[in-house]
Parts: C-alpha cells; sequence; structure tokens
C-alpha cells in the first residue's frame, strides 16, 4: 500500500519567518495531495490541496507545491504567525481526486512559531 | 448543527467492553468517513459511506470493529470486546460527495481502554 513520510517532526521558526514542510510518497497512482491542519483538541482542516496535474498552488500565505516524478510535495507557509502553531499533516489518495475518501497520512509536522 | 458533531468527546472502556461511537455529519452530507488516530500519528482510514451503503471497510482493522449509517445521516462505530491497542481518537468526517474537495472533520472521540 502506500507510504507517506513527512519531515520534520517538529519545526520551530521565528515569527515572520517561513516554514517548509515536506513529504514523499510511495505510489504512482496517488492522484490528490491535500494538507490539513489539527490545533490541539480538534479534528484536522484542510488548509490547502494540489491534484496531480498542478506543479504548484498558492492561497495567501500558504502554497503546495508537487514533484511527480520524484514522488513529493511540500507545503510552504510564509509571513508566519502564532496562530500558525498546530500540527500538520501531509497526505495521498488514489481515489477520486478529492474528499477524504481513502487517505493516507502523513506522520505530522509539529509547527512551533516562536514569537 | 454548523459542523460534524461526534459523541462522547471521551470514552474509557474496560478491557472486554463494547462501545459505541456516534457521528453526526453536517445535514445534506452525502460521504461519510471514519477515521483511527493513534497518540502521535496521523489518522487511519476505517471505513466510508456513501449514504447508506457502505462502500468501503478496507481499512477497519478486525471483525470486531463495525460501523454502520442506516438511515444515511447519522453513522456508529462499534467495537466489540475492546484491546489496549484500540485506545485512540477515532475521528468522522463529511463531505457533500464522494469526489468533493472539502471534507469536514469532527473533534474526534478519544477512546481509552483500561
Amino acid at each position: 500500500g502506500e507510504n507517506v513520510e513527512q519531515h520534520p517532526s517538529t519545526l520551530s521558526v521565528q515569527e515572520g519567518d517561513s516554514a517548509v514542510i515536506k513529504c514523499t510518497y510511495s505510489d504512482s497512482a496517488s492522484n490528490y495531495f491535500p494538507w490539513y491542519k489539527q490545533e490541539l483538541g480538534k479534528g484536522p482542516q484542510l488548509i490547502i490541496d494540489i491534484r496531480s496535474n498542478v506543479g504548484e498552488k498558492k492561497d495567501q500565505r500558504i502554497a503546495v507545491t508537487l514533484n511527480k516524478t520524484a514522488k513529493h510535495f511540500s507545503l510552504h507557509i510564509t509571513e508566519t504567525q502564532p496562530e500558525d502553531s498546530a500540527v500538520y499533516f501531509c497526505a495521498t489518495s488514489i481515489r477520486s481526486g478529492g474528499g477524504a475518501d481513502g487517505l493516507t497520512f502523513g506522520k505530522g509536522t509539529h509547527l512551533i512559531i516562536q514569537p | 448543527g454548523a459542523g460534524v458533531s461526534q459523541s462522547p468527546r471521551y470514552k474509557v472502556a474496560k478491557r472486554g467492553q463494547d462501545v459505541a461511537l456516534r457521528c453526526d455529519p453536517i445535514s445534506g452530507h452525502v460521504s461519510l468517513f471514519w477515521y483511527q488516530q493513534a497518540l502521535g500519528q496521523g489518522p487511519e482510514f476505517l471505513t466510508y459511506f456513501q449514504n447508506e451503503a457502505q462502500l468501503d471497510k478496507s481499512g477497519l482493522p478486525s471483525d470486531r470493529f463495525f460501523a454502520e449509517r442506516p438511515e444515511g445521516s447519522v453513522s456508529t462505530l462499534k467495537i466489540q470486546r475492546t484491546q489496549q491497542e484500540d485506545s485512540a481518537v477515532y475521528l468522522c468526517a463529511s463531505s457533500q460527495s464522494r469526489g468533493s474537495t472539502e471534507a469536514f472533520f469532527g473533534q474526534g472521540t478519544r477512546l481509552t481502554v483500561v
């Protein structure tokens, strides 16, 4: 089955700096790549996603890049703010290209924004 | 309600007990998903419903796990003869359709088996 590796497990950055989280996957059939943010005591919340026919997608301070040849994708957060502190998960799916159907998640990155 | 609601928020069960976890999806959402999240890990897919039909149960770890959605709205995840390794947060998510890119997760039920 699919294997998703996520790095780093913990990332501490100064407020205002950028943060980058990277994931690699094993199944070349994966065609949907969402990123979720999970705050303490809450369920994951979708923050951005990308499909396999797109190399990059941006939404305000967050962006995701995808390299299908190398089977890796990354989350970039610029101008980090204290409210960005949370656990971030990457995920992949080979099914239907969307939703929460059959997602394989990485182990998560605890992002800490230092004031 | 405005979001996905799960109950109870916390459940402590003695080993061997049966438990039932409830999920109220967003009204009108066709698709419903259950995930299991062990401490410090990412969620793992358990099962998927489209309306009342359980279309995928490939992630259920054993036959002690059973899920239903009889009227196509509320769903219940039942675990029989609980074991310590069942301790986790159980997350429910719903979306308007299977291919909808936005799936909304509930807060989860934290199950502790002692």
